[in-house]
């Protein structure tokens, strides 16, 4: 099946540092990833969608400044949390679609980087 | 109103029973439907897509109503390692792939 990797999978941090956080399809080429936030008890909530060659589409609310986003091949994308705080600590998780089955809308998610900013 | 919706559980049953989830879309436009299962701490993983005719995987039957715009799951004969959160998961646009997720049903499968 896709795999789909992350990196760091926990990251502690002082405040007003940047993170940056790695996902790959391992398997397959994604020409569009998703990034998500979760916070405890509650469900993921869609931050952008990262598209291989052009710029992310975010959602209403997030700050694109605050999250930049960076999808340079068709098997990486990188979220970077600039100037993190205690706020922005988090489960972030990636997610693939594979471009070869563009009628499936299965998403094949990575395992989550944890994200604590002290 | 939430464009997902989801019982709000916790649901705590015994091993060996029948539980059932619904969920309702706000959206009658949408296109694909999956549920997700969430352990603790750890990323979703697709259980199941659901399609209009309704399918069965083992133990789990999906379904859709979409004139009611409402999908839902049901475990039988319930495992303890059924225990973890099931997430409903609905997209509204096939080409943007956007999906929306459920706030999610805790399961607690008890001896």
């Amino acid at each position: 099946g896709a795999v789909v990797s992350q990196h760091p999978s926990r990251v502690i941090c002082k405040s007003g540092t940047s993170v940056k956080i790695e996902c790959r399809s391992l398997d397959f080429q994604a020409t569009t990833m998703f990034w998500y936030r979760q916070f405890p008890k509650q469900s993921l909530m869609l931050m952008a969608t990262s598209n291989e060659g052009s710029k992310a589409t975010y959602e209403q609310g997030v700050e694109k400044d605050k999250f930049l986003i960076n999808h340079a091949s068709l098997t990486l994308s990188t979220l970077t949390v600039t100037s993190a705080h205690p706020e922005d600590s988090s489960f972030y998780i990636c997610s693939a679609r594979d471009q070869a089955y563009t009628s499936n809308n299965e998403q094949f998610f990575g395992p989550g980087t944890r994200l604590t900013v002290l | 109103r939430k464009e997902v919706e989801q019982d709000p559980g916790p649901f705590n049953v015994p091993e060996g029973a029948t539980v059932a989830f619904n969920c309702t879309y706000s959206n009658s436009a949408s296109q694909s439907f999956f549920w997700y299962r969430q352990d603790c701490r750890k990323e979703p993983k697709l259980l199941m897509s659901v399609y209009s005719s309704g399918n069965e995987d083992g133990r789990f039957t999906a379904q859709l109503n979409r004139a009611s715009q409402y999908i839902s799951l049901l475990i039988r004969d319930s495992k303890l390692s059924d225990s973890a959160t099931y997430l409903c998961v609905v997209n509204f646009n096939t080409n943007a792939g956007k999906s929306t997720f459920g706030d999610g049903t805790t399961l607690t499968v008890k001896p």
